[in-house]
């Protein structure tokens, strides 16, 4: 089937640590895309990258980081710098247009350890 | 800032019961609005994404509506069923960055009682 594939599903970081969120996607969609989402508060943007090796800040990125490589994958660093990780995060992708609806992986939570 | 506001944060019904939630959203700059559905433990889920002011959309048992003018979209559900129970996301799509910007609302929490 067709979708979206994050990994893992829980992690845990400690402090001063890097690391990386998986997302992976078959639908061979051009658009990707981060999301955080908080207590109380929408889905916000932290990159997106509408093709193959171009990706571009949101609007919290900073603290994150970004790969485009392949079409199929868009993983997520969070670094050391981001001060506040704790969250959940959601990986999605888009087809072509700017009125296709997002398809959103599983997501994965992040706790600090 | 751009905001989106949906309302109310969360509802009980009862099986049977029709019930609507409400998103408003600037109405300048609008390009589309989105609706999602999110069950627990499962990813979000496109449910319609609308365009033109008066648009109105059907899946089912569940609808919704379009007022660019104003700034607001209505969700109804008709016939609440348990497996209606979700949160239901709406995002406000944005004209003039050329790519799909979304921005999230913080969702209507659904819970529907047998």
């Amino acid at each position: 089937d067709g979708g979206i594939t994050q990994s893992p599903k829980y992690l845990f970081r400690k402090e001063g640590q890097n690391v990386t969120l998986s997302c992976e996607q078959n639908l061979n969609h051009d658009a990707m895309y981060w999301y955080r989402q908080d207590p109380g508060q929408g889905l916000r943007l932290i990159y997106y990258s509408q093709i193959v090796n171009d990706f571009q800040k949101g609007d919290i990125a900073e603290g994150y980081s970004v790969s485009r490589e392949k079409k199929e994958s868009f993983p997520l660093t969070v670094t050391s710098a981001q001060k506040n990780p704790t969250a959940f995060y959601l990986c999605a992708s888009s087809g072509g247009g700017l009125v296709q609806p997002q398809h959103f992986g599983d997501g994965t939570r992040l706790s600090i350890l | 800032i751009l905001n989106v506001e949906q309302s109310p944060q969360s509802l009980h019904v009862q099986e049977g019961d029709s019930t609507n939630f409400t998103c408003s959203f600037p109405s300048s700059n609008f390009y589309a609005l989105h609706w999602y559905r999110w069950e627990t433990a499962k990813s979000p889920e496109a449910l319609f994404v609308m365009t033109l002011n008066g648009d109105e959309k059907k899946k089912g048992r569940i609808s919704a509506t379009l007022n660019t003018k104003e700034g607001y979209s209505y969700l109804y559900i008709k016939g609440s069923q348990p497996e209606d129970s979700a949160t239901y996301l709406c995002a406000f799509s944005l004209g003039n960055t050329g790519f799909q910007k979304l921005v999230f609302g913080t969702g209507t929490r659904l819970l529907v009682s047998p």
